[in-house]
């Protein structure tokens, strides 16, 4: 049984460039999550995808966006990119909220580096 | 969401029990208490949640008092391999996970 997988693993971009990033859930799951780690931080809630549709977000600028698609992966979209956005990405997946119980579980996360 | 304590680092011994505790003083009636374990450039892994009282599984136990203001994960007889992240989070079933920035445990042979 995979688990959630990310890709890639390690991504180097530029300033003003753009970047997608892809997640798969685990088996079973239909709920994606995407956070952002800093060195040193712990992860920050980006967004969270059920059904297609983004369900809820947090404190991110209209530069990062996502999709999911109908097997239930997931895009992260990160437009006009700052040096600041350089972070270790983290997808997690978990069956719906009723049954998440804060139960999430997490890819190992794509390395983003912008220069 | 309840703000949670934690200490920012912990230093231990290969054999030795491990006990980390969470302090949560405004926890809230529906909130559940997880703690999550994170290795370098990996994402966390969920290890242990509960409500009250004792929960154990095979890889740790957590202890919560009755008045649920505080949580202590413990690790039984740690390994280097333990060495790691530790998160304490609460809150209901909500949609994000609020992240501090955990307890950097490090086992020393």
């Amino acid at each position: 049984d995979a688990g959630v997988t990310q890709s890639p693993t390690h991504l180097i971009k530029t300033r003003g460039q753009q970047v997608t990033l892809r997640c798969s859930p685990k088996s079973g799951h239909d709920t994606v999550s995407w956070y952002q780690q800093a060195l040193g931080q712990g992860p920050q809630f980006i967004f969270q995808y059920y059904e297609e549709e983004e369900r809820q977000r947090g404190n991110f600028p209209d530069r990062f966006s996502g999709h999911q698609f109908p097997n239930y992966s997931s895009e992260l979209n990160v437009n006009a990119l700052l040096l600041g956005d350089s972070a270790l990405y983290l997808c997690a997946s978990s069956r719906d909220r009723v049954l998440a119980k804060n139960i999430q579980y997490f890819g190992a996360g794509t390395r983003l580096s912008v220069l | 969401l309840a703000k949670t304590t934690q200490p920012i680092s912990m230093d231990s011994y290969e054999g030795q029990e491990v006990n980390i505790t969470c302090s949560h003083n405004n926890i809230a009636t529906n909130d559940y208490i997880t703690w999550y374990q994170q290795f370098p450039s990996q994402g966390p892994r969920f290890i242990i949640q509960g409500y009250k009282t004792k929960v154990t599984n095979e890889v740790a136990s957590l202890f919560i008092p009755a008045d649920r203001k505080s949580s202590t994960l413990s690790l039984p007889r740690v390994s280097l391999s333990d060495t790691a992240v530790y998160y304490c989070l609460v809150g209901e079933n909500t949609d994000k996970l609020i992240f501090g920035t955990g307890t950097r445990l490090q086992v020393f042979p």
